[in-house]
């Protein structure tokens, strides 16, 4: 399969615990998103990369929230201290032309 | 602040029957993308308008771009049950992130 992979699918956590999630975007796309979607709305812009560097940050990103892309290939999305208002579909695209291709999400139940 | 509007946000029609989903953006926008979603799943995309008059076909689904109304309406045509999901239009904005419209949630029955 060569399109976007995220991992895990599905994260049932306890409020306070730390969560980190992984995207692996289709090889030799430069840039990678996050974005976070909750039930009923549109998906929101979180940040995003070109190669490794983090270009842009949404003010939706709290300072519990941190991403990386260390080598310009994978990237991760950590939440530290979650909250019950975390809950939400943490959805990867990447993209290096024209459109940006989606992941398959993963969902995250904070309990 | 780039904002998205679609409506309606809820249509639910009869198979057979045509419809129009439109997409109102707030300031200009260099692409334009309508996006499909069936429940639990992630965004399939549908099209990509680039320019203004642009329309593109699939099956039964047709997408239009007027950006001096900065407008696109994706229009259903004889709708089937298989139709029935979610399906969001979304603007780039400067550095490429997509600001997305509400969604529009199409349920097709019998």
């Amino acid at each position: 399969d060569t399109g976007v992979s995220q991992d895990p699918r599905h994260k049932i956590t306890k409020r306070g615990q730390n969560v980190t999630f992984r995207c692996d975007p289709i090889s030799e796309h430069n840039r990678l998103y996050w974005y976070r979607q909750t039930l009923g709305q549109g998906p929101e812009f979180l940040t995003y990369f070109q190669n490794e560097a983090q270009l842009e940050k949404s003010r939706l990103l709290s300072d519990r929230f941190s991403a990386e892309r260390p080598k310009g290939s994978f990237s991760t999305l950590e939440i530290q201290r979650t909250e019950q208002g975390d809950s939400a579909m943490y959805l990867c695209a990447s993209r290096v032309l024209g459109e940006q291709f989606f992941g398959p999400g993963t969902r995250l139940t904070v309990l | 602040e780039l904002k998205v509007e679609q409506n309606p946000l809820f249509l639910s029609m009869q198979e057979g029957k045509n419809y129009t989903i439109y997409c109102n953006y707030s300031t200009t926008s260099d692409r334009l993308y309508w996006y499909r979603q069936d429940p639990g799943k992630s965004l399939e995309s549908l099209f990509v308008l680039l320019s203004n008059g642009a329309v593109k076909q699939e099956g039964r689904l047709m997408a239009s771009l007027d950006t001096k109304a900065r407008l696109s309406t994706l229009h259903i045509t004889a709708a089937v049950h298989d139709l029935s999901a979610t399906y969001f239009c979304a603007v780039d904005k400067d550095t490429d992130k997509l600001i997305f419209g509400t969604g529009t949630r199409l349920q097709v029955f019998p």
